[in-house]
């Protein structure tokens, strides 16, 4: 079954760019019926959509961070990446990439596949 | 923004007892002319990221046990569990996909 795997720093100092890459095993990001995007949750808080990709590189972000936000696709190394600047202690969460299912509108949908989460801390 | 709001915010119930979860939605996320309710349930527990078990408000994802049930429309929805195992022991939350940005609920951690 396809899974999805976060990696990246654990620590990031603030100020500065938070990276995170999702690799997608026993599948492919170039599905067609798919998005692939980035969810976060802070301690002790609701889970927060953050934004996703679409193969062909299209994305939707949450308004509230698009000012700081990138979600990229690499389909050649079947991964895909968020990069969040300018980041605060309040940026401190648990970070999933998972596979969000769209309509045939191409309308985002649920989040059906989750990678386990990575925490990043932003600390100096 | 939708705002997902899920009541109790924690609930205790016993084995083999119904245990029953609130969404509220700030507005319909039923799409009329599709007679379809943008809504979905997830169970996360410790250390696990969620996982997907209801969407369309009603409809079990393949494997989920039928003693989870999904209901409601508009803006009031429930998720049930007819009898409760103690491997049901998790956080739930409802995400509404009617529009951009989706929205989760706060969540409701279910105890034995």
């Amino acid at each position: 079954q396809l899974q999805l795997q976060e990696s990246g720093p654990g620590l990031v100092k603030p100020s500065e760019t938070l990276s995170l890459t999702c690799t997608v095993s026993t599948g492919s990001v170039r599905s067609t019926s798919y998005y692939w995007g980035w969810i976060r949750q802070p301690p002790e808080k609701r889970l927060e959509w953050i934004g996703n990709v679409y193969y062909t590189g299209s994305t939707y972000y949450n308004p509230s961070l698009t000012s700081r936000v990138t979600i990229s696709v690499d389909t050649s190394k079947n991964q895909f990446s968020l990069r969040l600047n300018s980041v605060t202690a309040a940026d401190t969460a648990i970070y999933y990439c998972a596979r969000l299912t769209m309509g045939i509108d191409m309308k985002l949908r649920y989040f059906d596949l989750w990678g386990r989460g990575t925490l990043v801390t932003v600390s100096s | 923004d939708i705002v997902m709001t899920q009541s109790p915010d924690s609930l205790a119930v016993s084995l083999g007892e119904r245990a029953t979860i609130n969404c509220k939605s700030s507005q319909s996320v039923l799409h009329s002319s599709k007679n379809k309710n943008y809504l979905a349930w997830y169970q996360q527990k410790p250390g696990q990221p969620p996982k997907l078990l209801i969407d369309w408000a009603s409809t079990r994802e393949s494997g989920v046990p039928d003693r989870f049930s999904g209901s409601g429309s508009g803006t009031d929805f429930t998720l049930t569990i007819s009898s409760l195992q103690a491997e049901d022991v998790a956080v739930y939350y409802c995400q509404q996909y009617y529009s951009t940005p989706l929205t989760f609920g706060q969540g409701t951690k279910l105890e034995i």
